[in-house]
C-alpha cells in the first residue's frame, strides 16, 4: 500500500547539534513532498517543499531536505538545533496519480536538551 | 479571510449527541481537506473536496462521518452518535489550486471530547 514512512517516533538532540529527521515513500509515481512543524498548542507550518528541479530545497528557520529518488526519501537536516525547534515534524506527499490528496506520516517528536 | 478559521475550538459532548464542526477556508482555494489527530497519532486524512468534483471519502472511519463543502467554500464535518474514540483534534485545511500540490494552510482546530 502506498504510504509515507517516518521511522522515529521521537528524537532527541542537544542544543547546537545538528539534526536528521528521516522521512520514506512507497509511491511508484513522482510525488510532491513536504514537510511541516507542529510546535505545542499551535497549528501546522509549512517548512519546505519539493516540487522539481534542484533535489536540495531550503525552508524556513534555517531548515533543508533532500529529495533521493533513488531511495524514496525526502530527509529534513539542520545544522544546528536552537531549544525552539523542539516540536512535532510531519513529512507529507502528493501523489497526482493517486487522488492528489496529502498524506501525511506518523510524526517525529524531536526534543531539544540544553 | 486571512486564514483558516474553524469553529468551535473547543467542543465537549455526550456520547451518542450529533456534532457539528465547521471550516472556513481561506477566499479562493479551492482544496480543502479534513483531518483527525488524536492523542500521540498523527494526522490521519478523512475526506478532501477538489474543486467541482466529487470528493474523496475514502479516509472517513465510519459512515456515522459525513461531510459537505457548500458553494465550494465553508465546509461542515458531521458526525453522527458520537463515540468516545471520536476524540480527538479535527485540523481543517485548504490549498490554492487543485490537486497540484502546493502549500496546503491549516486552520488551529477543533478539539472534541466525547464525555
Amino acid at each position: 500500500a502506498q504510504s509515507v514512512t517516518q521511522p522515529d517516533i521521537h528524537i532527541t538532540v542537544s542544543e547546537g547539534a545538528s539534526l536528521e529527521l528521516r522521512c520514506n515513500y512507497s509511491y511508484g509515481a513522482t510525488p510532491y513532498l513536504f514537510w511541516y512543524v507542529q510546535s505545542p498548542g499551535q497549528g501546522l507550518q509549512l517548512l519546505l517543499k519539493y516540487f522539481s528541479g534542484d533535489t536540495l530545497v531550503q525552508g524556513i528557520k534555517g531548515f533543508e531536505a533532500e529529495f533521493k529518488r533513488s531511495q524514496s526519501s525526502f530527509n529534513l537536516r539542520k545544522p544546528s538545533v536552537h531549544w525552539s525547534d523542539a516540536a512535532e515534524y510531519f513529512c507529507a506527499v502528493v501523489v497526482m496519480e493517486y487522488g492528489n490528496k496529502l498524506v501525511f506520516g506518523a510524526g517525529t517528536i524531536l526534543r531539544v536538551k540544553s | 479571510g486571512a486564514g483558516v478559521s474553524q469553529s468551535p475550538s473547543n467542543k465537549v459532548t455526550e456520547k451518542g449527541k450529533d456534532v457539528e464542526l465547521r471550516c472556513d477556508p481561506i477566499s479562493g482555494h479551492t482544496a480543502l481537506y479534513w483531518y483527525r489527530q488524536s492523542l500521540g497519532q498523527g494526522l490521519e486524512f478523512l475526506i478532501y473536496f477538489q474543486g467541482n468534483s466529487a470528493p474523496d471519502k475514502s479516509g472517513l472511519p465510519s459512515d456515522r462521518f459525513s461531510a459537505e463543502r457548500t458553494g465550494g467554500s465553508v465546509s461542515t464535518l458531521t458526525i453522527q452518535r458520537t463515540q468516545q474514540e471520536d476524540s480527538a483534534v479535527y485540523l481543517c485545511a485548504s490549498s490554492l489550486v487543485e490537486g497540484i500540490g502546493t502549500e496546503a494552510f491549516f486552520g488551529q482546530g477543533t478539539r472534541l471530547t466525547v464525555v
